[in-house]
């Protein structure tokens, strides 16, 4: 049974960059679309961006100037890095899968998700 | 960018009741793109419906989805008490990802 995996330093200084990690287990990794979603008090549920195995990206216009999705297929692992933090992206970051293999598709396989906090 | 905004934010109710959550886009959604999500205290979210009426793989034959255009719902035809403290999002998967406000149900 596929089961994601979040990772990473829990506690990110302001103006520093986020850093998580998901990791792929169970289940097949290529030919899907995987996303990072992030859900905060104030709000709520946000879509950051998705990459394909293959290595294509499409963000958020809310997230595209500071933010990189990268992959690496041989360890079944995707990664999001959110560049010069603020309070505002503290949050409970998800990793999720494209149900299907088109990137426009629900999420239908998460991660449990990993707090993350933004503070000096 | 597609808006959604659900009503109500809060659902009081009781075991055994009927549930009518709202989902409202700010402009016309083809059916296929609408889904909705439970997300249970201190878990993940998790895929309910998809296609406005599909159920995912797993979901009660209790929660159905319908509508159309701008207009979408969730009815659960018999609330279970898991089903409460729950939070119900809507999502639409047309034109990038976004999500609604949400729906909490409570007892």
């Amino acid at each position: 049974q596929i089961q994601l995996r979040e990772s990473g330093p829990r506690l990110v200084k302001p103006s520093e960059t986020l850093s998580v990690t998901c990791t792929v287990s169970g289940g097949s990794f290529i030919d899907y679309y995987w996303s990072w979603i992030r859900l905060s008090p104030g709000k709520g549920l946000e879509w950051i961006g998705f990459v394909h195995s293959t290595g294509n990206t499409f963000y958020s216009p809310s997230f595209e100037s500071r933010v990189t999705i990268s992959v690496d297929t041989s360890k079944k692992e995707f990664s999001l890095n959110l560049h010069s933090v603020t309070a505002a992206d503290t949050a409970v970051y998800y990793c999720a899968r494209h149900e299907g293999r088109s990137s426009w598709e629900p999420f239908d396989i998460w991660g449990l998700g990993t707090m993350v906090t933004v503070s000096p | 960018e597609i808006v959604l905004t659900q009503s109500p934010g809060i659902l009081s109710s009781s075991p055994g009741e009927r549930a009518t959550l709202s989902c409202r886009a700010s402009q016309s959604l083809p059916r296929s793109f609408l889904a909705w999500y439970q997300q249970k205290p201190g878990q993940a979210p998790r895929l309910l419906v998809y296609g406005t009426s599909a159920r995912a793989t797993g979901t009660p034959d209790r929660f159905s989805g319908s509508g159309s255009e701008t207009e979408f719902t969730l009815t659960i035809s018999r609330l279970e008490p898991e089903d409460f403290a729950s939070v119900f999002y809507c999502q639409q998967y047309r034109s990038s990802f976004t999500f609604g406000g949400g729906t909490k149900v409570e007892f």
